[in-house]
């Protein structure tokens, strides 16, 4: 596509609940970012995915949470048994791998509201 | 991990002013890039800087690097209300970047 895209834009579930939240990269960029952005905040990197590597999950804040990235395009964010701290905009960014050059292109974010 | 650290956290100025917005970094770097963001919705990138370029212009966009500083500075001349926004730095040079918490600029019509 002309852009990275996320669903849903905005997502209002229950404390307790599973959510998924998806993003589509730009075609063609091999590394996947998933950012949070809390109210007022700044952003707060959460998993990076490059390639086949493994992917870097040093930041996420729990073990309820996990991403999976399938066939190195889309990828899912999963917030299990959600609380209302994990309310949050979620952003996605895709790049082109590269050392010298990685503008990161970011979607329009997953507004989540635990309640 | 390559954060950059953005100073002012907030700016306030009027129409028409310039504003500079500061960005302090750790480790050595490959490039600085600065990102803007409206809304609190998704970045846009705005302008990358070099390790080995000390100035680079983007319309009325001007930004600084001082390696030996490891500091790098953005310009926003004659600014519009328009311009307000979240303006994030951040290193390139490894195989991921990572934010700051960025500097508020409101420009007051």
């Amino acid at each position: 596509g002309a852009g990275v895209s996320q669903s849903p834009s905005n997502k209002v579930t229950e404390k307790g609940k599973d959510v998924e939240l998806r993003c589509d990269p730009i075609s063609g960029h091999t590394a996947l970012y998933w950012y949070r952005q809390s109210l007022g905040q700044g952003l707060e990197f959460l998993i990076y995915f490059q390639g086949n590597s493994a992917p870097d999950k040093s930041g996420l804040p729990s073990d309820r949470f996990s991403a999976e990235r399938t066939g190195g395009s889309v990828s899912t964010l999963t917030i299990q048994r959600t609380q209302q701290e994990d309310s949050a905009v979620y952003l996605c960014a895709s790049s082109e791998w590269s050392r010298a050059y990685n503008e990161q292109f970011f979607g329009p974010g997953t507004r989540l509201t635990v309640l | 991990s390559q954060q950059g650290e953005e100073d002012p956290q907030a700016l306030s100025i009027q129409e028409g002013e310039n504003a500079t917005m500061n960005c302090s970094y750790k480790t050595s770097i490959n490039n600085l890039q600065w990102y803007r963001q409206n809304s609190g919705r998704g970045l846009v990138h705005l302008i990358l800087i070099r390790s080995n370029e000390r100035e680079k212009h983007s319309g009325r966009l001007r930004v600084t690097l001082d390696t030996s500083k490891k500091s790098s500075s953005l310009l926003i001349t004659a600014s519009r209300a328009a311009d307000t926004a979240s303006y994030f730095c951040s290193q390139g040079g490894s195989e991921k970047l990572v934010f700051g918490k960025g500097t508020k600029l409101t420009v007051n019509p």
